[in-house]
Order: structure tokens, then C-alpha cells, then sequence
């Protein structure tokens, strides 16, 4: 499982375009990159997927470099509803050598939105 | 359509007490985890269920057991719990097995052990 790095906190101010950064440098040939978005006292929720280039859905975009070392989420025009911490994750579940699994969700960035 | 439901919400157990945390989803998923979150943290895997009748460690595995108990249910069992296991744990599916498609979480259950 790739380690990742994100930005521990931003801040935003309504109707403005936020973009999260998360580096990946041990990214894999077969990594997707996947972010989640968890409210407080909520369990994750998944946002988006992506392997290359642009991802886009209704709530977010992905953007990919060719080398794959980053990836940066992009939140068009935010609200105060959008104040979650999201997690960057990337790669499947590991098999350690000591006989168990890895999936780790890294401490994620905290998102303010500001009125 | 409930997705992931966790029950207990939050439980407060005395130090040697068991208990057991319940999941179940609704979404016919083969595989099942359970996560630990602790405060500013993120998660991490205690144990993992790629289908009915399997089950395999994960990152953090010590002082928990657990049990799939069909293909809908995922047990997590604490039989002695200690400080350290207050957290809050959460329990998700996915189709099939191996992390990178979508997991479903659930609300997830506050464990205080005093």
C-alpha cells in the first residue's frame, strides 16, 4: 500500500474552488487512487476514483499527473457543508509479511469552509 | 436500502469487560472490514473478511476476535477490554475483496472503556 501525504488542514471560504493535494510517490502500476469524505461523527463516504489523467462526478474532479506521484481533488465552488476531513487513499489491501492485511487510511486533510 | 448498520451507537464498558460489536449490510457484498479510528487519526484495519467463512488480520488485530457469520454479518468481539481499545469502530462492505473498489461504511460505534 503506497504511503500517502496530505495537507493536514485547509481553509476556504464559501463559493470558492478547493484543491487537496495528496503525494503518492511509491504509487504502484495497478494503485487506483481513491478519496473519501467523512463528517464528523460519520463513517467515510467515497467521493471518486481514479487511475490517470481526469476523473470527474457530480461532487468532485480528480486530477492525475502521467507520473502518477499525485493526485489533487478538486471541490468546485464549496458550502459549509462541505466542512469534512477527506482521506486520500491509494492502492488495495496490502498482504505484510507478517501474515496480515494493510489498509490504511492516512490522518486525511480537514477541510474549513468559511462563510 | 439500510447500507452498513453498526449497533451499539456508543457503549461505555470497565476495564475486563467483553462485548461484542455487530455489522450487518444489505448490499450483498462479499467482503466485510472493521476499522479503528482514533482521535485525529486515521483508520486502521483490525480485521478483514473477504468473503462468508474467512476472515484474516489486519493491521491491529490484538485483543479483538471476530466472526462472519453469514454473508450479511461481521462480528467484532472484545474479550477483555482495556483502555487502550477506546476508539471508534467502524465497519464496511465492498463487492469483492481487496480494497480499491468502493467501501460502505457504516455510522460506526463509540467504545469508552474505563
Amino acid at each position: 500500500l503506497a504511503k500517502t501525504t496530505q495537507p493536514i488542514s485547509m481553509d476556504s471560504y464559501e463559493g470558492q474552488e478547493v484543491n487537496i493535494t495528496c503525494s503518492h510517490n511509491n504509487i504502484a502500476t495497478n494503485d487506483y487512487i481513491t478519496w473519501y469524505q467523512q463528517f464528523p461523527s460519520q463513517g467515510p463516504r467515497f467521493i471518486i476514483q481514479g487511475y490517470k489523467t481526469k476523473v470527474t462526478n457530480e461532487v468532485a474532479s480528480l486530477f492525475i499527473p502521467a507520473d502518477r506521484k499525485s493526485s489533487t481533488l478538486s471541490l468546485p465552488r464549496v458550502s459549509l457543508s462541505d466542512t469534512a476531513v477527506y482521506y486520500c487513499l491509494v492502492g488495495a489491501l496490502g498482504f505484510s509479511g507478517a501474515g496480515s492485511y494493510q489498509l490504511t487510511f492516512g490522518k486525511g486533510t480537514k477541510l474549513s469552509v468559511i462563510p | 436500502n439500510a447500507g452498513v448498520t453498526q449497533t451499539p451507537k456508543f457503549q461505555v464498558l470497565k476495564t475486563g469487560q467483553s462485548m461484542t460489536l455487530q455489522c450487518a449490510q444489505d448490499m450483498n457484498h462479499n467482503s466485510m472490514y472493521w476499522y479503528r479510528q482514533d482521535p485525529g487519526m486515521g483508520l486502521r484495519l483490525i480485521y478483514y473478511s473477504a468473503s462468508e467463512g474467512t476472515t484474516d488480520k489486519g493491521e491491529v488485530p490484538n485483543g479483538y476476535n471476530v466472526s462472519r457469520l453469514n454473508k450479511r454479518e461481521f462480528s467484532l468481539r472484545l474479550e477483555s477490554a482495556a483502555p487502550s481499545q477506546t476508539s471508534v469502530y467502524f465497519c464496511a462492505s465492498s463487492e469483492e475483496g481487496g480494497g480499491q473498489e468502493t467501501q460502505y461504511f457504516g455510522p460506526g460505534t463509540r467504545l469508552l472503556v474505563l
